[in-house]
């Protein structure tokens, strides 16, 4: 079975710009999580979709937005960049949206200067 | 609000010793708990679960076991191995909420 994949895994942006990242889940999984990793803490979580909607979300402001495609894919997009926003970026993958193990890629890391 | 806490390290051992790594959670409800590992510039993978009190989850040689009574999750292992060497990640989630709550990692390293 395929994982799940990210891209890219590293990016550079400025400050005041605006990225996108992109998730493939794993082959029958029809639900996406997106976690936030700060160097040296736990995954914090910032949404997650479920059947192309966002079904839950964390204490991320709305520059933080998503998509979920008909393949399951996913995109998270965050705009107005701040130097905060620099971390690494996982999403992860689920049977169900409830009480189901996640299964991670290995992540984007961004950078903002 | 729910929260895992989980001891601080880096945990420096040296290979074939025991292993134990303190996790404690509050939870409204009955959440479902899980240890994730993370390899060096890798994403995490789950290593072990348990969904109701006294369960025990185990994988890899690893185990930990569910306590209601002390809120805990520990994780051990009677014997690392060098390999083991990586981030060990508590979590819980509680059905209805969608998200899992994570730790803030504990660093194993396992010497020769």
């Amino acid at each position: 079975e395929t994982g799940v994949t990210q891209s890219p895994t590293h990016l550079i942006k400025t400050r005041g710009q605006q990225v996108t990242l992109r998730c493939s889940s794993q082959s029958g999984h029809n639900t996406v999580s997106w976690y936030q990793q700060a160097l040296g803490q736990g995954p914090q979580f910032i949404f997650q979709y479920y059947r192309e909607e966002e079904n839950g979300r964390g204490n991320f402001p709305p520059r933080f937005s998503g998509l979920q495609f008909p393949n399951y894919s996913s995109e998270l997009n965050v705009n107005a960049l701040e130097l905060d926003d620099s971390a690494l970026y996982l999403c992860a993958s689920s049977l169900d949206r409830d009480n189901s193990p996640l299964h991670f890629g290995n992540g984007t890391r961004l950078t903002v200067t | 609000g729910n929260s895992v806490t989980q001891m601080e390290g880096p945990v420096t051992l040296s290979e074939e010793a025991f292993l134990t790594i303190n996790c404690t959670y509050t939870a409204t409800g009955y959440p479902s708990l899980f240890w994730y590992v993370q390899y060096p510039g890798e994403g995490l993978q789950l290593l072990l679960k348990a969904t109701k009190a006294d369960d025990k989850g185990s994988n890899k040689g690893f185990e930990a076991t569910y306590r209601k009574e002390t809120t805990s999750f520990h994780l051990e292992k009677g014997s690392v191995q060098v390999s083991d060497s990586a981030v060990y990640f508590c979590a819980s989630t509680t059905s209805g909420t969608y998200k899992y709550i994570f730790g803030t990692g504990t660093r194993l390293k396992v010497l020769a």
